[in-house]
């Protein structure tokens, strides 16, 4: 089954300890993304890749690293998570140059920085 | 500065009518636009799509309307279903690759 998997779903953490979300797709997908979303504020993309070893800020990088090292996955890392960073978090992904653009959504990470 | 606009955060529609929701966009590079939808609990699916380059794109209940001189798309669900209770996102991009710009969402209610 073509899926996007983020893990953990669900992560409670407190400030300064880092933590890494981890994201895979199986659709050999060359582009990666990843997006937060906050109430009122819909999708905001964090970072983004548009292949291996590729990568480039979003709108809100701050705060945020990630790598490709592989083609399938795109970790999210927050070195040193802060309570502004509770949010939900989506990675999303879909094949470069695709005629209709459409993206892949995994099911969400909701982090909560205490 | 918000470059993609839903400015309705709601809308209730009576079963069996049709549904419009509106999206503004600012740039005039833009030239890809996309609509998702998001239940709860659950990441957001590709509905439907626009190039710049047409004034409609009609998929099942589903028809994306495109005004390029207003900077203005609309989506059109008829005849609306209990299944279409969601937050739908309107996004454009600037080509086929480039980032993905998205709105703040929408949240139709779909009334028995």
């Amino acid at each position: 089954e073509a899926q996007v998997t983020q893990n953990p779903r669900y992560l409670i953490t407190v400030t300064g300890k880092k933590l890494t979300v981890t994201c895979s797709q199986n659709m050999n997908h060359e582009y990666m993304s990843w997006y937060r979303q906050d109430p009122g504020l819909g999708l905001r993309q964090i970072y983004y890749s548009m292949n291996v070893e590729v990568t480039d800020k979003g709108d809100v990088p701050e705060g945020y690293k990630v790598s490709r090292k592989e083609k399938r996955n795109f970790p999210l890392i927050l070195e040193s998570p802060s309570p502004n960073q509770t949010s939900l978090y989506f990675c999303a992904s879909r094949l470069a140059g695709q005629n209709t653009g459409e993206l892949f959504f995994g099911e969400g990470s909701r982090l909560t920085v205490l | 500065d918000q470059q993609v606009k839903q400015n309705s955060p709601s809308l209730s529609v009576q079963e069996g009518r049709i549904s419009i929701l509106n999206c503004d966009y600012t740039n005039s590079m833009f030239d890809y636009f996309l609509w998702y939808k998001k239940y709860p609990a659950e990441g957001p699916t590709f509905l439907i799509s626009i190039s710049s380059i047409k004034d409609k794109n009609e998929d099942g209940r589903f028809t994306v309307f495109l005004n390029k001189s207003a900077k203005h798309l609309s989506l059109h669900i008829v005849p609306s279903q209990p299944g279409d209770s969601a937050v739908y996102f309107c996004a454009a991009s600037k080509d086929r690759d480039d980032k993905i710009i998205f709105g703040k969402g929408t949240r139709l209610h779909i009334l028995p």
